[in-house]
């Protein structure tokens, strides 16, 4: 399977706890995106990277929220102190420059519940 | 501030009728739209997209058509199948490998 990959899919965690996702792009893809959804609304940008460099931060990436992207291959995102209101599905998207295209491909996404 | 919207949360359309899910936008900065539909539990799947400099983009069952002026744009399916069933969303991006600003999605729903 060469498409975006992300893990885990699922994860219940404690109010005021840390949690760590991971995504993995497809391979000749330079452009990794961080997007949160929530019910009843589309995804919303997060965060992007292009190789190791993150580019943009959306003000909704709180303090709380960190994403690195080491290597230039994959990604993970940090979310310390975790609130109830951090409950969604966390997205990660891949694109590549050097075909000029614009889709960004989609992973399977990260369920995230807050108890 | 929705910058794009997709007013109809919900489109029942029977089966081989053509089903049509439509999209408005308000910034001006946007040259891309992209169609994405989105299953439960699964992320959402890059449909067809296209360019501000065109009007219209065919990709077999799927067309998209886009009036720049009044800022909208649809998506056509013929004929509609059960498959088709799922939560479209529309997204904007002003292109460049930029974010993706997506409105709240439709249900469609095709019925046998």
């Amino acid at each position: 399977d060469t498409g975006v990959s992300q893990d885990p899919r699922h994860k219940i965690t404690k109010r005021g706890q840390n949690v760590t996702f991971r995504c993995d792009p497809i391979s000749e893809h330079n452009r990794l995106y961080w997007y949160r959804q929530t019910l009843g609304q589309g995804p919303e940008f997060l965060t992007y990277f292009q190789n190791e460099a993150q580019l943009e931060k959306s003000r909704l990436l709180s303090d709380r929220f960190s994403a690195e992207r080491p290597k230039g291959s994959f990604s993970t995102l940090e979310i310390q102190r975790t609130e109830q209101g951090d409950s969604a599905m966390y997205l990660c998207a891949s694109s590549s420059q050097s075909q000029g295209a614009i889709e960004q491909f989609f992973g399977p996404g990260t369920r995230l519940t807050v108890l | 501030d929705q910058q794009v919207k997709q007013n109809s949360p919900s489109l029942s359309v029977q089966e081989g009728r053509i089903s049509i899910l439509n999209c408005d936008y308000t910034n001006s900065m946007f040259d891309y739209f992209l169609w994405y539909k989105k299953y439960p539990a699964e992320g959402p799947t890059f449909l067809i997209s296209i360019s501000s400099i065109k009007d219209k983009n065919e990709d077999g069952r799927f067309t998209v058509f886009l009036n720049k002026s009044a800022k909208h744009l649809s998506l056509h399916i013929v004929p509609s199948q059960p498959g088709d069933s799922a939560v479209y969303f529309c997204a904007a991006t002003p292109g460049g490998g930029n974010k993706l600003t997506f409105g709240t999605g439709t249900q469609l729903k095709v019925e046998l």
